[in-house]
């Protein structure tokens, strides 16, 4: 069966501090893909990236970077230097083939 | 400008009666897809829809209906059946297996 598991329900931080948001999978699949989106206040979801299960490299976009380890089956994502517009939700999702299966999402709160 | 559009935002429902949210996109994307959003639960899957004249149940698709007569829209009914329809739903569309989901911007379903 297919699962993602977002642990962190909620994450409170001051600003410039770094985050680190988990994401655990599950998934038989050999070939397979991994997302994360973020859904600001205004409740439209927000693509950040995409990560085919070949490809282990961990990539770096900015502030935003992603470790992905197939051996733990793990998704990670962590904000460097956080500001106040990180403030949102952030959901990690599974490719299943027809769909994407989306974790439950983890609140992330950055105060000044 | 492409993309997935959303209507109403807002909308009511009354005691038995069902209601229809609109979902158009100008993608030329094959799938089609609608989700639930609770707090605090992620995102669920309801129907999709890989090509016109067919969709699928999704995880929770129990009191709800979907059509399919043309590429560019996946209506959404939110039928009396469904005796908790209070949530954000959003439409998405997808141009290939493995790619990234769009997102239209939600439509906040409450009940009178």
């Amino acid at each position: 069966a297919q699962k993602v598991t977002q642990a962190q329900t909620e994450i409170s931080v001051v600003e410039k501090e770094d985050v680190t948001l988990d994401c655990v999978y599950e998934t038989r699949d050999t070939t397979y893909y991994l997302f994360w989106y973020k859904q600001p206040p205004s409740g439209e979801l927000v693509f950040l990236i995409r990560r085919n299960s070949f490809d282990e490299q961990n990539e770096i976009s900015g502030r935003y970077s992603w470790n992905f380890q197939k051996s733990t089956s793990s998704f990670n994502f962590t904000i460097t230097a956080s500001q106040v517009v990180d403030s949102a939700v952030y959901f990690c999702a599974l490719d299943s083939g027809y769909a994407l299966n989306f974790g439950k999402g983890t609140s992330l709160l950055v105060t000044p | 400008d492409g993309g997935i559009t959303q209507s109403p935002k807002y909308l009511f429902r009354k005691e038995g009666q069902n209601v229809t949210l609109s979902c158009e996109q100008n993608l030329n994307h094959d799938a089609m897809y609608w989700y639930r959003q609770d707090p605090g639960q992620g995102l669920r899957l309801i129907y999709y829809s890989q090509i016109v004249n067919d969709f699928q149940k999704g995880d929770i698709a129990e009191g709800y209906s979907v059509s399919r007569e043309k590429k560019e829209s996946f209506p959404l009914t939110v039928t009396s059946a469904q005796k908790n329809p209070t949530a954000f739903y959003l439409c998405a569309s997808l141009r290939g297996p493995g790619e990234k989901l769009f997102f239209g911007s939600g439509t906040q379903l409450s009940v009178l």
